[in-house]
């Protein structure tokens, strides 16, 4: 099974500040990394897929990058709804599987 | 706008068998695969099953694999989960998911339902 680890599992920033956040695989998983975020009482949604591609109707302060391993989802200047817990997920090899999660508050 | 509503879930006993639902309206799924994915309280995603636009090829996770069945009716737009030998560890919320292509293999998961609970308890 492919091991994604999430870094940091929480971090507290102030609006407007940059949030980064690294998705690392115990093997490679080519391009084939998402990202999702989830909020409390909310079904996730689909941020960025295949590491970097842009989802419609998502804004565009969110962005990701990274191929094989190591991954990065960034928001460039955190808005109050982002607030949320944030899922790299790999689809590359059987099973399918998640990071543990990112949860981003607001200080 | 497209919806995945869900039914199915409960309360049940440990050892017994439940199947979910998923109903699909505002398009049609033959053209994506198709997933189950899950979340017990407190925990994180974990992904369950997948299946391909046309059923051939299904794929599940290793806690579920030989106890779980995927399955898929295109003409009635629709995605199951059978559930057999349940156990405590299997209580989660269970999410329908639509992929975004038709192999659920380097898929995304771009539309997701509200859930049905499962609950295994005695």
């Amino acid at each position: 099974e492919i091991v994604l680890t999430q870094s940091p599992d929480f971090q507290s920033v102030a609006p407007k500040e940059r949030v980064t956040i690294t998705c690392r695989a115990s093997q490679s998983v080519h391009s084939s990394l998402h990202w999702y975020q989830h909020k409390p009482h909310q079904s996730p949604k689909l941020l960025i897929k295949f590491a970097s591609q842009s989802v419609s109707g998502v804004p565009s302060r969110f962005s990701g990058s990274g191929s094989g391993t190591d991954f990065t989802l960034t928001i460039s200047s955190l808005e109050a709804e982002d607030a949320a817990t944030y899922y790299c997920h790999q689809s590359s090899d059987l099973p399918f599987t998640f990071g543990q999660g990112t949860k981003v508050e607001f200080k | 706008e497209v919806q995945l509503v869900e039914s199915g879930g409960g309360l049940v006993q440990p050892g017994r068998s439940l199947r979910l639902s998923c109903a699909v309206s505002g398009l049609t799924i033959d053209d994506y695969a198709m997933h189950w994915v899950r979340q017990a309280p407190g925990k994180g995603l974990e992904w369950v099953s997948g299946i391909s636009r046309n059923g051939v090829s299904t794929g599940y996770g290793d806690s579920v694999k030989g106890r779980f069945t995927i399955s898929r009716d295109n003409a009635k737009n629709s995605l199951s989960l059978e559930m057999n030998s349940l156990r405590a560890d299997d209580t989660a919320l269970y999410y329908c998911v639509k992929g975004l292509t038709g192999s659920y293999y380097f898929d995304a998961f771009d539309i997701w339902g509200q859930g049905t609970m499962v609950t295994v308890s005695s």
